[in-house]
């Protein structure tokens, strides 16, 4: 597609409640990275990776939250036993070029808002 | 560890003003600087970004922003404001190494009629 899409654009979700956001990155895109973005706050990183390789997740805030590229496309984001914590809008960018590539630029999705009630 | 600061929670700007939104870093090595602006229930769209070479980088929307090694600071910069730019405004670095962008907080502009 032309840009980043996710899915859903808004979940809501009970405590205790397990999550999946879907983030399809622009086609060709060997990156791709989760931001979680807190009410008020800019993106802070969770995790990355190249193709289907998970290079980085040292950004998660628990083992509650796992990620997974499977195929080196599309990716998801999966949140366990979700808290009221949780609740933020997840990003998810892709890039061209690996992480190697410093200056390569980074292209955003419009974000899933969870809230966890 | 690279940081970013927006000193500005909130910018307000009459339109055809110019307009300045402030950004300072610390980076342990070369950094590399980038804005993003994001309109509500939108994602980030990249507008610039600074790499290496001419101080002064020229992006979207006729926004620019000054690269200032010995202030470390990457001010965005417009030469005549729009209502339309009113939206959030991040500056983000990251520099050498396996590092992850780091953004700043945030500067909300407000473009006034």
């Amino acid at each position: 597609g032309a840009g980043v899409s996710q899915s859903p654009r808004y979940k809501v979700a009970k405590r205790g409640q397990d999550v999946a956001l879907r983030c399809d990155p622009i086609s060709g895109h060997v990156s791709l990275f989760w931001y979680q973005q807190a009410l008020g706050q800019g993106p802070e990183f969770l995790t990355y990776f190249q193709n289907e390789a998970q290079l980085d997740k040292s950004g998660l805030p628990s083992d509650r939250f796992f990620a997974e590229r499977p195929e080196g496309s599309v990716s998801t984001l999966k949140i366990q036993r979700t808290q009221q914590e949780d609740s933020a809008v997840y990003l998810c960018a892709s890039s061209l070029k690996v992480l190697a590539g410093l200056t390569d630029t980074q292209y955003f999705g419009p974000g899933t808002r969870l809230t966890v009630l | 560890a690279q940081s970013v600061a927006q000193p500005e929670d909130q910018v307000n700007v009459a339109e055809g003003n110019p307009l300045t939104v402030k950004c300072t870093y610390s980076v342990s090595g070369n950094p590399y600087l980038f804005w993003y602006v994001q309109y509500p229930n939108r994602g980030l769209q990249f507008l610039l970004k600074y790499i290496t070479g001419d101080n002064l980088v020229k992006g979207s929307y006729g926004f620019e922003a000054e690269f200032n090694k010995s202030q470390t600071s990457f001010h965005l910069k417009k030469p005549s404001a729009l209502v339309s730019d009113s939206a959030l405004y991040f500056c983000a670095v990251r520099d050498l190494g396996n590092t992850p962008l780091v953004f700043g907080k945030g500067t909300r502009l407000s473009v006034i009629a």
